[in-house]
């Protein structure tokens, strides 16, 4: 099974800063990586896949990079609206896909 | 637009049995491997299973696998989770989810709003 680690597990950030959030691999998943949010109460949605395409519909202030072991998805310019649970997860082992703990973005 | 709506939650006893319904639209249902995620409360994301759009190929995960089944009726538009010799620890939202782009699967997902299980005595 292959391991995805976040961190940090809580992210405190100001609107109209920066965050950039981690995402690490137990063994190399290719570009096999996406990014969902999930606000309270509500379902994830789907924000990066291919570890740096944007969903349809995702504002471009999300972007996702990196390859093999280390990920990571910078959100800049924060809004109200994206202090939300962030989700990675690999899709390279159809037979188990695996989620990361998640990281929660917090207004500081 | 992708629609995706689950139905079938409940509330039941450790040891019985419950069948999930997710009712899809706004597309071509057959062409696309569908999965069922599951959230247990306060809790991060679960991946259960994934079947492929023509339901040759169904994968699970080691902690449901012989217990839940996913099939999926192509003719309905619709997907299901019979799950069976239900745990206290199967407890959570469970959510239907479609894949982006391959009949295969690999992800990513569009996801449905959930329904809610609870395994209780």
């Amino acid at each position: 099974e292959i391991l995805m680690t976040q961190s940090p597990a809580t992210l405190s950030v100001s609107p109209g800063e920066s965050a950039t959030l981690s995402c690490r691999a137990s063994q190399s998943v290719g570009s096999n990586l996406a990014w969902y949010q999930q606000r309270p109460g509500q379902a994830p949605r789907l924000l990066i896949y291919g570890a740096s395409t944007r969903a349809t519909g995702i504002p471009a202030r999300f972007s996702g990079s990196g390859s093999g072991t280390d990920f990571t998805l910078t959100i800049s310019s924060l809004q109200s609206e994206d202090f939300a649970v962030y989700y990675c997860q690999q899709s390279n082992d159809w037979s188990m896909y695996t989620f990361g703990q998640g990281t929660r973005l917090e207004i500081k | 637009e992708v629609q995706l709506v689950e139905s079938g939650g409940g509330l039941l006893q450790p040891g019985g049995s419950l069948r999930l319904s997710c009712a899809a639209s706004g597309f071509t249902f057959r062409n696309y491997a569908m999965s069922w995620v599951r959230q247990a409360p306060g809790k991060g994301l679960e991946w259960v299973s994934t079947i492929s759009g023509n339901s040759a190929a169904t994968y699970y995960a080691d902690s449901v696998r012989g217990r839940f089944t996913n099939s999926r009726d192509n003719s309905k538009n619709t997907l299901y989770l019979q799950m069976n010799t239900l745990r206290v620890d199967d407890t959570a939202v469970y959510y239907c989810a479609k894949d982006l782009t391959s009949s295969w699967g690999g992800g990513p997902w569009d996801w449905g709003q959930g329904t809610l299980v609870t395994v209780s005595s």
